[in-house]
């Protein structure tokens, strides 16, 4: 069964970079897309970016300019690096495989199908 | 960029009901569009795929239909369990996006 677990300071300052890992076990970062979605307090869920196994990856616009993922495959954990945080960027960060699946017309979509529990970052002085 | 938007906010409906859950894109996203469940303090859950599709291990009750730019995420009879925040999902195939609507909050008539 795989399982992930986001980890990282729970408190970041005004202006410093926030930086979250994701380890990912009961299977291998191979072959697989890794995503991190944030949830705001009180709000809906804003997409950050996305990295394959290899190092490519993508992020959204709206947080480009300050976004890092990076893998690291012997360790089976894929991380997040945001800098010059505000109190904006306080939220609950998810983990998530993102996988492709087949429909009933055998159309692939992709999948966020296995989530971390999330953890609970704060910027603030 | 597409726009997702869902409605109502907040939907009451009483257990037992039909509830139906609305989803619009800006503009027409084929069936690249899924529906997740989140309950409180959990992460989200995926229920659907593919616009209709149903996700590994959820129950029957749920069903999604639509194609292009209108969705919606129907819940036949509705269980104590399925009070929770419902979101809709577009994705982009490249550049790949996701993009989130605002959630549905279906609560207990």
């Amino acid at each position: 069964q795989v399982q992930l677990q986001e980890s990282g300071p729970g408190l970041v300052k005004p202006s410093e970079t926030l930086s979250l890992t994701c380890t990912v076990s009961g299977d291998s970062l191979s072959s697989y897309y890794w995503s991190w979605i944030r949830q705001p307090p009180g709000k809906g869920l804003e997409w950050i970016g996305y990295i394959y196994y290899n190092g490519d990856s993508d992020y959204d616009p709206s947080v480009k300019s300050r976004v890092t993922l990076s893998v690291d495959t012997s360790k089976n954990q894929f991380s997040l690096m945001l800098s010059s945080v505000t109190a904006a960027d306080t939220a609950v960060y998810f983990c998530a495989r993102l996988t492709t699946e087949a429909d009933d017309y055998n159309n692939y979509h992709y999948v966020m199908d296995v989530w971390g529990q999330g953890t609970t970052v704060t910027v603030s002085s | 960029e597409t726009v997702m938007t869902q409605s109502p906010a907040t939907l009451s409906v009483s257990p037992g009901e039909r509830a139906t859950l609305s989803c619009r894109a800006s503009q027409s996203v084929s069936s690249n569009l899924a529906w997740y469940q989140q309950k409180p303090g959990q992460a989200p859950r995926v229920l659907i795929y593919g616009a209709s599709t149903r996700a590994t291990g959820v129950p029957a009750r749920f069903s999604g239909s639509g194609s292009g730019t209108e969705f919606t995420l129907t819940i036949s009879s509705l269980q104590s369990e399925d009070f929770a925040v419902y979101y809709c999902q577009h994705y982009n195939n490249w550049p790949l996006r996701i993009t989130f609507g605002q959630g549905t909050r279906l609560e207990i008539k």
